[in-house]
């Protein structure tokens, strides 16, 4: 699985836009990006992901560079209750247990301000 | 709809003592895995079990046991606890036969061994 970089920390303030970027230079072309996010104290929770077009849903946008090496997760109007470790994961998309295997790494502690 | 569900919510064990951690999820899923998370770190795979009848080790295995009894629950067991077992504890499945799926999480066992 490719390796993810992710900044340790980020601020957002209430109502406003959150940017979280996320580093995947050594992606494959069957790798697709997931996030995931986890509230303080429980389990994580899945977000979004995709392959190499933009993705939105009702939680967030997922915005992929032309090239794939960077992506960048969007949340639209932050909220307190978005204050979160978020994941970025890159993964070969398949079914099985080859999906189970996720590696999580430290992510980014994502706080928002009143 | 209860989803993924995890007992107990906290344990607190001495060193030696055995005890078994249980998961049941009512989604009809194939696939369950357990992961531990430690102190500033990221989720890592335990044990899975891709469908009713199987198992495999995951990145951490050694001081477990699993047993996925039918195809809603898969226990995790520790036989000897050791403090270095201290952990939060999520169980996890999802459908395991189609692309992209997601991971649901329960909430977690909080696990202390003095």
């Amino acid at each position: 699985d490719a390796k993810t970089t992710q900044p340790p920390s980020m601020d957002c303030a209430e109502g406003r836009a959150a940017n979280l970027p996320c580093n995947h230079s050594t992606i494959s072309g069957n790798e697709y990006v997931y996030w995931y996010r986890q509230i303080h104290s429980q389990g994580p929770q899945y977000i979004i992901h995709g392959l190499k077009n933009n993705e939105t849903n009702e939680m967030a946008s997922l915005i992929i560079t032309e090239d794939r090496k960077s992506s960048t997760l969007i949340l639209p109007h932050a909220t307190l209750r978005d204050t979160a470790v978020y994941y970025c994961i890159v993964r070969v998309g398949g079914g099985g247990t080859s999906y189970g295997k996720l590696t999580f790494g430290q992510g980014t502690i994502l706080t928002v301000h009143p | 709809n209860a989803g993924v569900t995890q007992t107990p919510k906290f344990q607190v064990l001495k060193t030696g003592q055995s005890m078994t951690l249980q998961c049941a999820q009512d989604m009809n899923h194939n696939s369950m895995y357990w992961y531990r998370q430690d102190p500033g770190m990221g989720l890592r795979l335990i044990y899975y079990s891709a469908s009713e009848g199987t198992t495999d080790k995951g990145e951490v295995p050694n001081g477990y046991n699993v047993s996925r009894l039918n195809k809603r629950e898969f226990s995790l067991r520790l036989e000897s606890a050791a403090p270095s077992q201290t952990s939060v504890y999520f169980c996890a499945s999802n459908i395991g036969q189609q692309l992209n799926e997601k991971l649901f999480f329960g909430s977690g066992t909080q696990l202390s061994v003095l």
